[in-house]
């Protein structure tokens, strides 16, 4: 009963491989949000999801594919894995848009 | 297109003394405001919010100030601690639309 997991931690891939990041959440909140942390561009938004079946782009969605069949799973898909897409990850979830955002612990991703 | 500016990328405040961290935005239609605490290797930890029909919040240590037609806010610290050492983001969204944005950080350092 952790609220927010996210898995795996550390995740090492090469370029053009397919690799999922999978964040699962225990509260049943609505909103479900997928970040990038970069040194000097802070914590941008990749995709979020208002609900189940519904999702929309972020700031920067391109080489990201996401999903939300359950209320509770929200993975982000590489399709073709670049070295440009080495960052760390965070996945957030949220109650309502006047509510705190809850983050996961982040996944370390490295595309060699 | 940044919405959401952080532009002290670091912060250095003797312990004991306020600590001042400051953040702007250009989207009018943003109606709540977050600041969130980020430690090394760890996800963003909520702290302090606010929301538009206030112009200041207060928990503990920490306040927050939003000034609607400057569309500036702050958060203060006081006193600062050892322990307030982190990477402080602070974030914006609307209740009209889902999406939610943070600023690229600032790095505070609270010497002993």
């Amino acid at each position: 009963d952790a609220g927010i997991t996210q898995s795996p931690r550390y995740k090492i891939t090469e370029t053009g491989r397919q690799v999922t990041l999978m964040c699962h959440q225990t509260w049943s909140h609505s909103y479900m949000f997928w970040y990038r942390q970069d040194l000097g561009h802070g914590l941008r938004l990749i995709y979020y999801s208002a609900a189940a079946d519904i999702t929309d782009k972020g700031e920067v969605p391109d080489g990201y594919v996401v999903s939300r069949s359950k209320t509770e799973n929200f993975p982000l898909t590489l399709e073709s894995a670049t070295r440009s897409q080495t960052s760390v990850y965070f996945c957030a979830t949220r109650q309502s848009m006047n509510t705190e955002a809850f983050f996961g612990q982040g996944t370390r991703l490295t595309v060699v | 297109d940044q919405q959401v500016k952080q532009n002290s990328p670091s912060l250095s405040v003797q312990e004991g003394r306020i600590s001042i961290l400051n953040c702007d935005y250009t989207n009018s239609m943003f109606d709540y405001f977050l600041w969130y605490k980020k430690y090394p290797a760890e996800g963003p930890t909520f702290l302090i919010s606010i929301s538009s029909i206030k112009d200041k919040n207060e928990d503990g240590r920490f306040t927050v100030f939003l000034n609607k037609s400057a569309k500036h806010l702050s958060l203060h610290i006081v006193p600062s601690q050892p322990g307030d050492s982190a990477v402080y983001f602070c974030a914006a969204s609307a209740s009209s639309f889902n999406k939610f944005y943070f600023g690229s950080g600032t790095k505070l350092n609270v010497k002993p």
